[in-house]
C-alpha cells in the first residue's frame, strides 16, 4: 500500500530564516506530487505541483520554492521566511492521470509552521 | 474557471441528528467532485468522490453525497451524527484531466452530546 510522509511535524522558525520541508511517498512510482498551504480559518491553497523529476509548476507567486530531486521526494523551501508563511503545509500525491480522468489526491499528515 | 462554495463555516448538530454540509461548485465542464475530512492536526482523508458514474455517491463512515447538476450542488449528508464525526470537511472540484483540485474554505462540524 502507498504511504506519504512529511517532516517535521511541527516547526517554529524566526523571520528571515531558511526553510526546508520534506515529503516522501512510498509504494508507488511516477506520482504527481503537490504542496498545499492551509492558513488558519481558510481553505487549502495549492502552491506547487509536479508531474515528474525536476518538473515544478507554481500556482501562486510567493516567497517559497519547490524541488523534486527524486521521483518520490518533494521539497518545499524558502531562503527567508516571512510572518505570512505561517500555516499548515500539506503534501499530497496522486496517480499519474489517465486520459479523461481526474485522480484522487492523497494527503500526508502535514507540517505546522509558525514563523515568529 | 472552477470554484467551490461551502455555505456555513460552522455547523452544529446533536448526536444522532442528520448531518447536512452544503457545497456548490462552478465549472465550465463536467466536474469531478470530492469531499475530504480533516481531523485536528492531521492531513485530509478522502470521504468520497463523484466521477459521473452515479449521482448518489456513498463514502466512508456512513457519509454520502448527491450530485445535482441543475443546482450545481454536491451536498454531504449522514443520517445520524456520531461524536467521532466532529471534524472539518472540505469540498473540492477538479476538471477532466486536470492536475489541480480547487477546495472550498471548509465547514467545521461540531457534534453535541
Amino acid at each position: 500500500s502507498q504511504t506519504i510522509h512529511q517532516w517535521p511535524a511541527t516547526l517554529v522558525q524566526p523571520v528571515g530564516s531558511p526553510l526546508s520541508l520534506e515529503c516522501t511517498v512510498e509504494g508507488t512510482s511516477n506520482p504527481n506530487l503537490y504542496w498545499y498551504r492551509q492558513a488558519a480559518g481558510r481553505g487549502l491553497q495549492l502552491l506547487f505541483y509536479s508531474v515528474g523529476i525536476g518538473q515544478i509548476s507554481s500556482e501562486v507567486p510567493q516567497n517559497l520554492s519547490a524541488s523534486r530531486p527524486q521521483d518520490r521526494q518533494f521539497i518545499l523551501s524558502s531562503k527567508k521566511l516571512l510572518l505570512s508563511d505561517s500555516g499548515f503545509y500539506l503534501c499530497a500525491w496522486s496517480i499519474r492521470g489517465l486520459a479523461g480522468g481526474s485522480e484522487t489526491q492523497y494527503f500526508g499528515p502535514g507540517t505546522r509552521l509558525l514563523v515568529l | 474557471a472552477q470554484s467551490v462554495t461551502q455555505l456555513g463555516s460552522h455547523v452544529s448538530v446533536s448526536e444522532g441528528a442528520l448531518v447536512l454540509l452544503r457545497c456548490n461548485y462552478s465549472s465550465s465542464v463536467p466536474p469531478y467532485l470530492f469531499w475530504y475530512v480533516q481531523y485536528p492536526n492531521q492531513g485530509l482523508q478522502l470521504l468520497l468522490k463523484y466521477t459521473s458514474a452515479a449521482t448518489l455517491v456513498k463514502g466512508i463512515n456512513g457519509f454520502e453525497a448527491e450530485f445535482k447538476k441543475s443546482e450545481t450542488s454536491f451536498h454531504l449528508t449522514k443520517p445520524s451524527a456520531h461524536m467521532s464525526d466532529a471534524a472539518e470537511y472540505f469540498c473540492a472540484v477538479s476538471e477532466t484531466g486536470a492536475n489541480n483540485l480547487f477546495f472550498g474554505t471548509g465547514t467545521r462540524l461540531t457534534v453535541i452530546p
